[in-house]
């Protein structure tokens, strides 16, 4: 699985979009970029998945560029609750294997 | 989403003891499982694949002596750390495969173990 690269830390203020970047320039045609979230001493919470279309749900959007190299998670209203480390994974799906989770970013929602 | 337990939530015990911890799916089957463990402040690191009526596959670097790894059905896999000591303590987490939800992956709440 490619690897990507998040920043290790954001802050963003109670109601605002929070958009947390993932780089994953080695990302190969039939993998999938994953978003996952874990709140303090709580088990990964899956957010939302994408190949390469733009793909919205009722936790955030993804947005992934052309080139499929970098995406971007969208919390469009941040609240308190969204504090947590955000996961970006890479992952061929549908074959059930393993994620390797990367260091992730930590946001912090600001009141 | 499918739902998954884990048991018990947190464990205290002493050094030198065995413990089980115990993961399962609820409401769906499956085969696979894997588990996870992550120190304080730091990212969730895969430590086997589970699969049901097998043997468990070991990432490298972790003793599978010492991580017990059990399969036994389709709901239910164990994880014993035998001879726990304080380098063992960790939030251990555990992850569960559903054939029937595109292969996706459901992940339990953890269990903090604390060997004393």
């Amino acid at each position: 699985d490619a690897k990507t690269t998040q920043p290790p830390s954001m802050d963003c203020a109670e109601g605002r979009a929070a958009n947390l970047p993932c780089n994953h320039s080695t990302i190969s045609g039939n993998e999938y970029v994953y978003w996952y979230r874990q709140i303090h001493s709580q088990g990964p919470q899956y957010i939302i998945h994408g190949l390469k279309n733009n793909e919205t749900n009722e936790m955030a959007s993804l947005i992934i560029t052309e080139d499929r190299k970098s995406s971007t998670l969208i919390l469009p209203h941040a609240t308190l609750r969204d504090t947590a480390v955000y996961y970006c994974i890479v992952r061929v799906a549908n074959t059930g294997n393993q994620f390797y989770f990367g260091t992730g970013t930590s946001l912090t929602v600001i009141p | 989403g499918a739902v998954v337990s884990q048991h018990p939530s947190r464990v205290i015990c002493k050094s030198g003891t065995s413990v089980k911890i115990e993961c399962r799916s609820l409401d769906f089957q499956a085969t696979t499982m894997f588990w996870y463990r992550q120190f304080p402040k730091k990212s969730l690191m895969l430590m086997a694949t589970s699969n049901e009526g097998s043997k468990a596959t070991y990432e490298q670097g972790v003793e599978k002596d010492k991580f017990l790894i059990n399969h036994a059905s389709l709901t239910l896999s164990t994880l014993t750390v035998t001879s726990a000591h304080p380098e063992d303590s960790s939030f251990y987490i555990c992850s569960a495969r559903d054939y029937n939800s595109y292969n996706e992956q459901f992940f339990g709440p953890g269990t903090r173990l604390t060997v004393l």
